[in-house]
């Protein structure tokens, strides 16, 4: 069956690190999304991608970076970890941007900045 | 205020109860999504709708286009239907999805 997984599920940081959320699905999926969800907050959206050497920056993009070097994956890079990133983190999938397409989530990756 | 704007936020109800829970949303959209988020953290897509109403088992979900209102309902509850209940609304016909905060429902059995 197609999925869409995510590593590491749980991690510890230290506040300045550099840390890298992975994220591959098997859907082959054109879009691929990053969220983050918080308490009081709904899920919003860090990048995203419509296919191949496409990024683009979301809602709360700063100190979030992504690329995409193939259709599974889209790798979320932390460049210098803070506090303020703890969170949980959702990577989704969707087929196209068409609005007839369910999206897929992850599991999440919970991410804690000590 | 946002966007898309949930009631309630949390919902208690015993089970067998028939339960409903709202979404509204202020921008226009192509589509608006029905999540279920269970307390380990996935997140499911249980519906995808642009107009009139779906059923799956004992969900439906509704929507009214010109009232920017959508339900989701839940017949003869079950303490397993404990979960976050989320609605995204897509912005546009490729506009990316905007979340409600959603709401919280505990059924007990």
């Amino acid at each position: 069956d197609a999925e869409i997984t995510q590593s590491p599920r749980h991690k510890i940081t230290e506040t300045g690190r550099q840390v890298t959320l992975a994220c591959h699905q098997t859907w082959n999926h054109n879009n691929m999304f990053w969220y983050r969800q918080d308490l009081g907050h709904g899920l919003r959206l860090i990048h995203y991608s419509y296919g191949v050497h496409d990024t683009n920056k979301g809602e709360v993009s700063d100190g979030y970076s992504v690329s995409r070097s193939n259709t599974e994956d889209l790798p979320l890079t932390l460049e210098s970890a803070a506090s303020s990133q703890t969170s949980v983190y959702f990577c989704a999938s969707s087929r196209g941007t068409d609005s007839g397409n369910t999206i897929y989530f992850g599991e999440g990756s919970w991410l804690t900045v000590v | 205020k946002n966007e898309v704007e949930q009631s309630p936020q949390n919902l208690t109800a015993q089970e067998g109860e028939f339960i409903t829970i709202n979404c509204s949303y202020s921008v226009g959209i192509s589509a608006l999504h029905w999540l279920q988020q269970h307390p380990g953290g996935g997140i499911v897509s249980l519906f995808m709708l642009s107009s009139g109403k779906k059923k799956h088992g004992r969900l439906i979900a509704t929507i009214n286009i010109q009232e920017k209102h959508s339900s989701l309902h839940i017949t003869a509850s079950h303490p397993r239907d404990s979960a976050v209940y989320i609605c995204a609304a897509r912005r546009g016909s490729q506009g990316n999805l905007i979340f409600g905060k959603g709401t919280k429902l505990s059924v007990k059995p």
